[in-house]
This record gives C-alpha cells, sequence and structure tokens, in this order.
C-alpha cells in the first residue's frame, strides 16, 4: 500500500516551453502532497505543500508564478514549471502523506527534467 | 528552521561488512524517519520512528530514536552490493501546523565486491 505515481518519469523540452508533471496517490486518498526539486549529489529540497482544494504553500525563494501548482482531487497534485529555462532542469519528486497520518511521507518514483 | 547534519557524506565498504551512520539536530524531533534513494529514483523509506529511545528494525537494517530526541542512528548488517545508494535522515517540524519534512544531506554508500 501507499504506493504514489509520478508521470512522465523524464521530460526534455526545449527553454521557453510548459512541462506539467503529475503526482498520484494510486491506494489511498491523500489530502496533502509536496513537491521537492533535486540537484546532483544534494539533497532534496522542498519546493512547495500542495493542500487539495486550496491554493498550495509556497517555500521561501520558490517562484509561484513560475511553479504552478493545482491539488484537484485527493489523489492528484500537477506541478506546472513554466516558462522554463536551463537552469529549471532538475529531478523533481513529489511525496503524499501516509493516510495514518503518522508523519510519514511516500514518494513518487521522480521526474528527470531537461530543458534545452 | 530545523536543520538535520548527517554523517558520514559517503563511505566505502566491503561487502559483508557492517554500516553505521547518524544523524544529529540542534532541535528535538518527535519523527525520525530513514530513507533510501537509488539513483534516478524517488527516496524509499526504511524504517520510521515515533518514540525517543525507540530501536526498529527491518531486515538487515536497524535505526535507533535517540534518547534525547535530538539525533538517530541507523545500521545495515552483513552489507550487500544492493545497498548501495544514498541514505537520507528527515522529520517533520515539532512545533505549527507544517508538515513538511527536513531532510539530512545524505550518506552515498558504496559496496564494494
Amino acid at each position: 500500500g501507499a504506493v504514489v505515481s509520478q508521470h512522465p518519469s523524464w521530460v526534455i523540452c526545449k527553454s521557453g516551453t510548459s512541462v506539467k508533471i503529475e503526482c498520484r496517490s494510486l491506494d489511498f486518498q491523500a489530502t496533502t502532497m509536496f513537491w521537492y526539486r533535486q540537484f546532483p549529489k544534494q539533497s532534496l529540497m522542498l519546493m512547495a505543500t500542495s493542500n487539495e482544494g486550496s491554493k498550495a504553500t509556497y517555500e521561501q525563494g520558490v517562484e509561484k508564478d513560475k511553479f504552478l501548482i493545482n491539488h484537484a482531487s485527493l489523489t492528484l497534485s500537477t506541478l506546472t514549471v513554466t516558462s522554463a529555462h536551463p537552469e529549471d532542469s532538475s529531478f523533481y519528486i513529489c511525496s503524499a502523506e501516509s493516510p495514518a497520518g503518522s508523519d510519514t511521507q511516500y514518494f513518487g518514483p521522480g521526474t528527470r527534467l531537461t530543458v534545452l | 528552521g530545523q536543520q538535520l547534519n548527517q554523517s558520514p557524506q559517503s563511505m566505502f565498504i566491503q561487502e559483508g561488512e557492517d554500516v553505521s551512520m547518524n544523524c544529529t539536530s540542534s532541535s528535538i524531533f518527535n519523527t525520525w524517519l530513514w530513507y533510501k534513494q537509488d539513483p534516478g529514483e524517488g527516496p524509499v523509506l526504511l524504517i520510521a520512528l515515533y518514540k525517543a529511545g525507540e530501536l526498529t528494525s527491518n531486515g538487515r537494517l536497524t535505526a535507533q530514536f535517540g534518547i534525547t530526541r535530538k539525533d538517530s542512528f541507523l545500521n545495515i548488517s552483513a552489507s550487500i552490493p544492493s545497498d548501495v545508494g544514498i541514505y537520507f535522515c528527515a522529520g517533520p517540524p515539532t512545533s505549527g501546523s507544517a508538515r513538511q519534512l527536513t531532510f539530512g544531506s545524505g550518506t552515498q554508500l558504496t559496496v564494494l565486491p
């Protein structure tokens, strides 16, 4: 149980285009999901907290107009990187809180974004 | 905010050896989580600790929640090649309504045959 999927697993796009990444909780409902970014050889850095039915909460330094988050249902959150640039190339990972509410988070497999 | 100091940063060990890594913080945590991340994958939860002093095992892995609630360690016994990866400690904040995790910097484990 507690499986989280992400789609796509990797994407290559041209500079200036927008890319949407989906995060789904497959066998449980997640009121809260989280989006992280990870650069090579570094730890995970939280970008934003995605709340079902309300606006996302962004961490300091993360542009909310560039990284659009939509948590339209209890099993789906999307992250759209708008007007992507090469410096946005990274590994984006989502997570969902355990349905048992035990502070545990389950992570998706990640999406590798490469902006040319 | 809360910060986690994880050590060592990297380890090179022989197959069959035991491994120990730890995480410390200047502030207390109510939950300690240990994750493993393989290259190109998301972190996978290994062990969750919810009580100070708690010692929990998962196969060859053992983790403990320090009595002071400011540290935790993870041990891997009889390492095998598939143990290779990055190990992260993590914990949620102890105050406020936010539930996002703080991650340690990770320990890169390499197992030599």
